[in-house]
């Protein structure tokens, strides 16, 4: 099945600077990668995806770029405010047997120090 | 508005009992999901559907069962309760991918915190 690495386990950045959250992951058929927030206690929400079809995809000050070849995919934040504090998941879907379920790595615990 | 619901939110049981735990969603959302979140482990797959009577076993599915008698309503079964299963469980929906393998977004309930003492 597959497997999803997330590196770094934490990570602190000062405000304003830049983070990044990278992951890799091992079926070469997988084809959707989202990344999800968790804020303490709450539940998981999607933040940024990105399909096998593309290699990079933006939102204001989040972006996500793929490497196929590679088998990697990285979240980047810039201009990190206080509310950017939280648990970050990727994940991985590999659509072989139907599955639409996700593969998760473990998370990055980012902290914005101000 | 539409959403996703679990409960309950909080549940102390223990060893050996039978647990279910509800999740309700009124999207009208094909595919639902069963998920637990350990520190260390991140999100695990449990089981997952993908419409009425469909079921199928997700990377942790021993001990768990789930039924799907309608498209609200996935609800998770610990036949019975173990200490290992102490988690926080979220449930997920979303809608049906389109043919070719597309995928859609995942919304997760609030999750339902299980000790098992």
């Amino acid at each position: 099945g597959e497997n999803v690495e997330q590196h770094p386990s934490t990570l602190s950045v000062q405000e304003g600077d830049s983070a990044v959250i990278k992951c890799t992951y091992s079926d070469s058929a997988s084809n959707y990668f989202p990344w999800y927030k968790q804020e303490l206690g709450k539940r998981p929400q999607l933040i940024i995806d990105i399909r096998s079809n593309v290699g990079e995809k933006k939102d204001q000050r989040i972006a996500v770029t793929l490497n196929k070849t590679a088998k990697h995919f990285s979240l980047h934040i810039t201009e990190t405010q206080p509310e950017d504090s939280a648990v970050y998941f990727c994940a991985a879907r590999a659509p072989g047997g139907g599955a639409d379920g996700l593969t998760f790595g473990k998370g990055t615990h980012l902290i914005i120090q101000p | 508005d539409a959403e996703i619901t679990q409960s309950p939110r909080h549940k102390i049981t223990e060893t050996g009992r039978q647990v279910t735990l509800a999740c309700h969603q009124t999207w009208n959302h094909n595919n639902m999901f069963w998920y637990r979140q350990d520190l260390g482990h991140g999100l695990r797959l449990i089981h997952y559907s993908y419409g009425v009577h469909d079921t199928n076993k997700g990377e942790v599915s021993d001990g768990y069962s789930v039924s799907r008698s309608n498209t609200e309503d996935l609800p998770l079964t610990l036949e019975s309760a173990a200490s290992s299963q102490t988690s926080v469980y979220f449930c997920a929906s979303s809608k049906p991918g389109l043919a070719g393998g597309s995928v859609n977004e995942q919304f997760f309930g609030p999750g339902t915190r299980l000790t098992v003492l």
